[in-house]
């Protein structure tokens, strides 16, 4: 089945710095691949996705890039807020299983103001 | 607001005890499923259903049982808990008809501890 991998585990950034977090997956028939955010106490929502057609997907202050060759993919997110603080979820799907949503262990990131 | 909803948010038990945990939805989606969080390790998912009559064993389904009452509620069931159990626990619907057909909605979360 799908694996995928996720790092670092945590990340600590200055307010207004950049933040990367990348994820490999080893199946490649996956086609979609999405980002969810949990903050303390809450429950994990999307905030970006990208299908395997795209190799950049941007969202105001948040970027995903994708490398289907080398199958890895991560989320940037620029001039980073307090409220960026929470436990960022990389997750790979395949339409032909499904939809089913493979994740990663996930990276906490802090943002220091 | 349509919503995932699961009951009870919280709960302590002991080692032996039968646990459910409950999920309910009012997004009208078709498609449901059980996942367990625990530090380090991500979401696994346990247990899913793409309709009333459709149940599916996920990544970690020994110890645990599903029961889809209805497409708006999907029950989890620890038989006989233990404490490698204890676990912070997420319902989530999706729909495939929707534009996104693969984004999750997840429900609030239920803290399990089993001691």
């Amino acid at each position: 089945g799908e694996n995928v991998e996720q790092h670092p585990s945590t990340l600590s950034v200055q307010e207004g710095d950049s933040a990367v977090i990348k994820c490999t997956y080893s199946d490649s028939a996956s086609n979609y691949f999405p980002w969810y955010k949990q903050e303390l106490g809450k429950r994990p929502q999307l905030i970006i996705d990208i299908r395997s057609n795209v190799g950049e997907k941007k969202d105001q202050r948040i970027a995903v890039t994708l490398n289907k060759t080398a199958k890895h993919f991560s989320l940037h997110i620029t001039e980073t807020q307090p409220e960026d603080s929470a436990v960022y979820f990389c997750a790979a799907s395949k339409a032909n299983a499904g939809n089913m949503l493979t994740f990663g262990g996930g990276t906490r990131l802090m943002v220091k103001p | 607001d349509a919503d995932v909803t699961q009951t009870p948010r919280n709960r302590i038990t002991k080692t032996g005890k039968r646990i459910m945990l409950e999920c309910s939805q009012t997004k009208g989606h078709d498609r449901m499923y059980w996942y367990r969080q625990d530090p380090g390790l991500g979401l696994r998912l346990i247990y899913y259903s793409f309709d009333v009559k459709d149940i599916n064993k996920g990544e970690i389904s020994d110890g645990y049982s599903v029961s889809r009452q209805a497409q708006a509620k999907f029950s989890l069931s620890l038989e006989s808990a233990i404490p490698n159990q204890t676990a912070l626990y997420f319902c989530a619907t999706s729909d495939p008809a929707s534009g996104n057909n693969n984004e999750q909605f997840f429900g609030p979360g239920t803290r399990l501890t089993v001691l």
